[in-house]
C-alpha cells in the first residue's frame, strides 16, 4: 500500500516550457487535491477533484490545468511555466471532502523555473 | 478575513524538554481544526483533528487543545525527541464551504 505517490520528485524548467506532474493514490479515495507550498506561507490549493472526471478551481488556479481521467490519478499541468511557479507541489487525497476526513499527502515535487 | 496565525515561527529546544506551539484563527464558520507534522522534504502527516466540542485530544506525546470561544489552539509536545524536529502546521476547516485554511507552520528543532 503505497498511499500517495508523485512523479517526478524534482524538475527544472525554463520559462515557457510545459510539464505534467502525476499523482497516484491506491486508497480508493474520491477526493484529490493539488497544493503548492512556498516559504513562509501556508499551503495553497490549486485545483481539486471530487471524483473521476471532475475538477474544480482552488485558491490559485491561474497558469495550471488538471485532469482526473481515472479515479486513482490526478494530473497537474503547466502549459507555459513562469518563475512565479517555482515551488514545492503536493498532491493529497481524502475519502471525502467534508467533515473530519483527513487528507493524505504525497512526498512532493520540487519545481524550479528559470 | 479567514486566517490562521501560528507562533512562534521557529523554536529550538533541548531533547527531553517540553514545548507548546500556538495557533490563533479567525476562520468562520468553524468546522474543525487539524494539526499536521511535516518533516523536511516530506508531505504533511495528520496528528489530530478536533471538532467544536473537543477541548483536548492526545496522540502519544502530542496533546492538542482547542478553545473555540477564543479561537485558539495549542499543541503540546512532551519529552521531546530528535525525531520531533519538523514543521507543525495548524489548519482550520470552514463549515460553509469545507475550505481548509492553512497556517504557515512552526519550525521546531530539537537539539541533543
Amino acid at each position: 500500500n503505497a498511499g500517495v505517490t508523485q512523479t517526478p520528485k524534482f524538475r527544472v524548467l525554463k520559462t515557457g516550457q510545459s510539464m505534467t506532474l502525476l499523482c497516484a493514490q491506491d486508497m480508493n479515495h474520491e477526493y484529490m487535491y493539488w497544493y503548492r507550498q512556498d516559504p513562509g506561507m501556508g499551503l495553497r490549493l490549486i485545483h481539486y477533484s471530487v471524483g473521476e472526471g471532475t475538477t474544480a478551481k482552488g485558491e490559485v488556479p491561474d497558469g495550471y490545468n488538471v485532469s482526473r481521467l481515472k479515479k486513482q490519478n490526478f494530473l497537474l499541468g503547466l502549459e507555459s511555466a513562469a518563475p512565479s511557479q517555482t515551488s514545492v507541489y503536493f498532491c493529497a487525497s481524502s475519502r471525502s471532502g467534508t467533515d473530519v476526513y483527513e487528507q493524505y499527502f504525497g512526498p512532493g515535487t520540487r519545481l524550479t523555473v528559470t | 478575513k479567514n486566517q490562521v496565525e501560528q507562533s512562534p515561527q521557529s523554536l529550538i529546544i533541548l531533547e527531553g524538554k517540553n514545548c507548546t506551539l500556538q495557533c490563533n484563527y479567525t476562520v468562520s464558520p468553524f468546522s474543525n481544526l487539524r494539526w499536521y507534522k511535516q518533516d523536511t522534504g516530506r508531505g504533511p502527516v495528520s496528528l489530530t483533528i478536533m471538532t467544536f466540542s473537543e477541548n483536548t485530544k492526545s496522540n502519544g506525546r502530542y496533546t492538542a487543545t482547542l478553545d473555540a470561544d477564543t479561537k485558539q489552539s495549542s499543541l503540546h509536545i512532551t519529552a521531546s525527541q530528535l525525531s520531533d524536529s519538523a514543521s507543525y502546521i495548524c489548519v482550520v476547516r470552514r463549515a460553509s464551504n469545507y475550505q481548509l485554511i492553512w497556517g504557515a507552520g512552526t519550525k521546531l528543532i530539537i537539539k541533543p
